[in-house]
């Protein structure tokens, strides 16, 4: 059983700090992450994916993938109550099929 | 550039029924995805289309659920006969890859089952 795991939170943090949220996941075999964020009542939407080990940055977005420790984490940087939702990972394991697994996300509050 | 269409929006219905929902996805997506979201928990993929084949339906419930993807461009997810357990948000998902680079979720069909 592939398993994506995410603590369920809520993580509550200040405006303007950094929001650190973490996944980590069973497969290693598991070749492509990635997060999405899902306001409440609303579908998912893409914020970025990583496949390669280290950082990639987008905007107030960084994703880190250590696949030796099968964890993958998103920093939300100078965080805005905008930013209050639930961030779900998603992982996609290798052999061609491209078929997502989610974990249950985790609830992130931004309180000004 | 529209969005994934899905309807109905809300559907209500006893056990035992049946339903059916309606996805349209963005013109050109040749990847289309079905998820059930359960309250509280993350999406989880019921089956997915390239163009008008079958990738992957290995967690659909294939004694109550079916699906089709017509011409490789909209599609239908059915449930006969609904459980209470059903109830849940159905998510169709589209991308213009196999790989969810690009995927796009449509507003979702909320199925509540009496």
């Amino acid at each position: 059983q592939k398993e994506v795991e995410q603590n369920s939170g809520p993580l509550s943090v200040p405006e303007g700090a950094i929001a650190s949220l973490n996944c980590t996941y069973s497969d290693r075999g598991s070749q492509s992450f990635f997060w999405y964020r899902q306001y409440s009542g609303k579908s998912p939407e893409l914020i970025m994916f990583i496949y390669s080990n280290g950082d990639k940055e987008d905007g107030r977005f960084t994703a880190q993938l250590n696949k030796a420790s099968q964890y993958v984490s998103l920093l939300i940087r100078d965080s805005q109550p905008s930013d209050s939702a639930t961030y779900l990972c998603a992982v996609i394991q290798a052999g061609g099929s491209y078929i997502p697994t989610f974990g249950r996300g985790t609830s992130l509050i931004v309180h000004p | 550039e529209a969005g994934v269409a899905q309807s109905p929006r809300y559907k209500i219905i006893e056990k035992r029924q049946s339903v059916a929902f309606w996805c349209n996805p963005i013109s050109g997506h040749a990847t289309l995805y079905w998820y059930q979201q359960i309250l509280g928990q993350g999406p989880k993929l019921l089956i997915q289309f390239q163009n008008n084949g079958v990738v992957d339906d290995s967690q659909l419930p294939k004694d109550r659920f079916s699906a089709e993807r017509l011409k490789g461009v909209d599609s239908t997810l059915k449930i006969q006969p609904a459980k209470l357990e059903d109830s849940a948000v159905y998510l169709c998902a589209s991308s213009p890859l196999p790989e969810p680079y690009e995927q796009y979720f449509g507003p979702g069909t909320r199925l509540t089952v009496t």
